[in-house]
């Protein structure tokens, strides 16, 4: 059974830096593309960043370029998300998705909640 | 970037009805269309995948039809169980994107 369990998620300042991991169960992680993805409180789901297996591409949203670093460690199944300089509108749940072309399964989310 | 337009934005339905949501792209994405349904503080489950193939697991009442840049979502039956927001996504190219969401209640 195919498993994402996120974690990381919590309370940080303006300015501050968290780092989400995402350990994988259940399929060979070394030879899936990963993503994130989030959703603000009420709103809805926002692509955050790609990851191509052997982190041969990686691609970001413009909201989140040059502060967000998203990798990965094949010998341990999991994905992280590395946030910086983190801002009041990078409060949301974050989601670690796998993609297979098009997302196929998802995690149950952690939150982050960006105030001072 | 790829724009994805989903109407209606919400609706209401009774239970045994056919229930329609369309997705509009800017641009042509081919079939690299994809469903997905979140139930209320749920995470999202994926249904479709390349406009009309069903994600393994998912019942037969939904289906999903389009290429270029109309597509349809359909519950062919709707039941109380059904009852959450339904977002399209195109992965056709990056940036992804996802549409707005149609919130489906019952």
């Amino acid at each position: 059974e195919v498993q994402l369990v996120e974690s990381g998620g919590g309370l940080v300042k303006p300015g501050g830096s968290l780092r989400l991991s995402c350990a994988a169960s259940g399929f060979s992680f070394k030879s899936y593309s990963m993503n994130w993805v989030r959703q603000a409180p009420g709103k809805g789901l926002e692509w955050v960043s790609t990851i191509s297996s052997s982190s041969s591409y990686i691609y970001y949203a413009d909201s989140v370029k040059g502060r967000f670093t998203i990798s990965r460690d094949d010998a341990r199944n999991s994905l992280y998300l590395q946030m910086n300089s983190l801002r009041a509108e990078d409060t949301a749940v974050y989601y670690c998705a796998r993609s297979s072309g098009s997302v196929d399964y998802w995690g149950q989310g952690t939150l982050v909640t960006v105030s001072s | 970037d790829i724009q994805m337009t989903q109407s209606p934005s919400s609706l209401s339905a009774s239970v045994g009805d056919r229930v329609t949501i369309t997705c509009r792209a800017s641009q042509d994405i081919g079939t690299y269309l994809a469903w997905f349904q979140q139930k209320p503080g749920k995470a999202p489950k994926s249904l479709i995948y390349a406009a009309s193939s069903l994600q393994s697991g998912v019942p037969s009442k939904f289906s999903g039809s389009g290429s270029g840049t109309d597509f349809t979502l359909t519950i062919s039956s709707l039941q109380p169980e059904d009852l959450a927001t339904y977002y399209c996504h195109h992965y056709n190219t990056y940036p992804l994107t996802f549409g707005g969401g149609t919130k489906v209640e019952i």
